[in-house]
């Protein structure tokens, strides 16, 4: 299977608690996108790289959320001290042209 | 800044009927790309379609179909001869096609489509 995937697919953490997610594009792609969906809503644009480079950053980003992307590869996205209002689907997309997103099954969060 | 907007939370229809979803967007760009997502239960986001800002020419692929109207800002999605398999939610999405937010996707908040055997 040559997509996006995601790992893990599920994480159920304490309110407090540090998560990290993981997210490997597809090979050939130098842009990555992550994005986040709650219940009954459109998935929500998060943060933008192209190759190791972070070039955008929502404001939806709090200080809380990190996101990285060593030697252009695979990217993390780490949610410190969680809170409730974080419970989501996390999704990762990753393009060559950035209008062709290719997204990934997604991991979804949910903080108690 | 761009918005998306589909009107249609939820259709039920009963399998074999045709069903259209419906997408008004908002932009300032002369150049964009309109898509269609289809996200079934998995949750996966699976790619249907992305349109050019430029080609208003309808398409059609099996028993899908695009209708693409310029002047009314829409791009509606028909399914013909609905089946099981085509529950899911459906997203249209909108990004620029340059300058600023040329790499971001702006989502409607989906229509959940429920076909009934």
């Amino acid at each position: 299977d040559t997509g996006v995937s995601q790992d893990p697919r599920h994480k159920i953490t304490k309110r407090g608690q540090n998560v990290t997610f993981r997210c490997d594009p597809i090979s050939e792609h130098n842009r990555l996108y992550w994005y986040r969906q709650t219940l009954g809503q459109g998935p929500e644009f998060l943060t933008y790289f192209q190759n190791e480079a972070q070039l955008e950053k929502s404001r939806l980003l709090s200080d809380r959320f990190s996101a990285e992307r060593p030697k252009g590869s695979f990217s993390t996205l780490e949610i410190q001290r969680t809170e409730q209002g974080d419970s989501a689907m996390y999704l990762c997309a990753s393009s060559y042209d950035p209008d062709e997103q290719y997204f990934g099954p997604g991991t979804r969060l949910t903080v108690l | 800044a761009q918005k998306v907007t589909q009107a249609q939370t939820e259709i039920s229809v009963v399998e074999k009927e045709d069903v259209t979803l419906d997408c008004v967007y908002e932009t300032r760009d002369t150049t964009y790309y309109l898509f269609w997502y289809k996200q079934p239960p998995s949750g996966e986001l699976v790619f249907l379609i992305r349109r050019n800002s430029f080609d208003e020419q309808n398409e059609i692929s099996g028993r899908y179909s695009w209708n693409f109207q310029k002047s009314t800002s829409s791009f509606n999605f028909t399914i013909t001869a609905s089946q099981v398999v085509d529950s899911a939610v459906y997203f249209c999405a909108l990004i620029p096609a340059a300058g600023a937010g040329s790499y971001q996707l702006t989502f409607g908040k989906g229509t959940k489509l429920s076909v009934i055997p």
